[in-house]
């Protein structure tokens, strides 16, 4: 079936330093959405993407779907203490009402 | 105050014992899930519903039902549990598959 992994799966970083996490779809994705979970929280919304190679902004994230839309990726710059929390890419399957989660990145800010 | 409402948000059960999860939204939305995480597997869907009436299997439906009679309420039911359902669950809507998802605040459950 179809599959979206996140790649890493854990990060550390000091405050201050940047951080990317990468979603890989097996398949095409209509749209992608980006989700983030603080620990012993749920998920909350932070972005959709529709368009092939859109890029969007929300003051330190930027946000990229790839041209074939099959990836994308997160980038936070000069993180924080408040980016601490699982980063999850999301979208509709093709051809289904089904929609997947990606393994999710848990980032972890050393003050 | 939009959001959504799941209960209970703890339950430890024993194996067997027929259980409910509730789930509520009151935002009029059609699409509503349920999710189940596990550590390193992200969040992954049991079942759907595209509106009252009109459910269907996600990826992992074994040993759930769901049943949307109302569009606001969307439980899960657990017709006889098993410890490998330990888990926690989160309940979701959304206007469509293709917009925005609220989550409940979930429901860790303990199966013994």
């Amino acid at each position: 079936g179809q599959q979206v992994m996140q790649i890493p799966q854990y990060q550390h970083v000091q405050e201050g330093e940047d951080f990317t996490t990468y979603c890989n779809s097996s398949t095409t994705l209509s749209n992608i959405q980006w989700y983030k979970q603080r620990p012993g929280g749920h998920p909350v919304f932070l972005i959709q993407l529709v368009k092939s190679g859109e890029v969007k902004k929300q003051k330190r994230l930027t946000f990229q779907f790839g041209e074939a839309k099959k990836n994308s990726s997160l980038h936070i710059t000069a993180t924080q203490t408040t980016d601490v929390g699982t980063y999850f890419c999301a979208g509709p399957t093709s051809g289904t009402y089904k929609y997947i989660f990606g393994t999710g990145t848990r980032l972890k800010v050393l003050a | 105050e939009a959001q959504v409402t799941q209960n209970p948000r703890y339950l430890i059960t024993v194996t067997g014992k027929k259980l409910t999860v509730t789930c509520s939204q009151n935002m009029n939305h059609e699409y509503m899930s349920w999710y189940r995480q596990d550590p390193g597997l992200g969040l992954r869907q049991i079942y759907y519903s595209m509106n009252v009436e009109v459910t269907d299997k996600g990826d992992v439906p074994e040993g759930y039902k769901v049943s949307r009679k109302e569009k606001r309420n969307f439980p899960l039911i657990l017709e006889s549990p098993s410890p490998n359902q330990t888990s926690l669950y989160f309940c979701a809507s959304a206007d469509s598959m293709n917009t925005e998802a609220f989550f409940g605040q979930g429901t860790r459950l303990t199966v013994v």
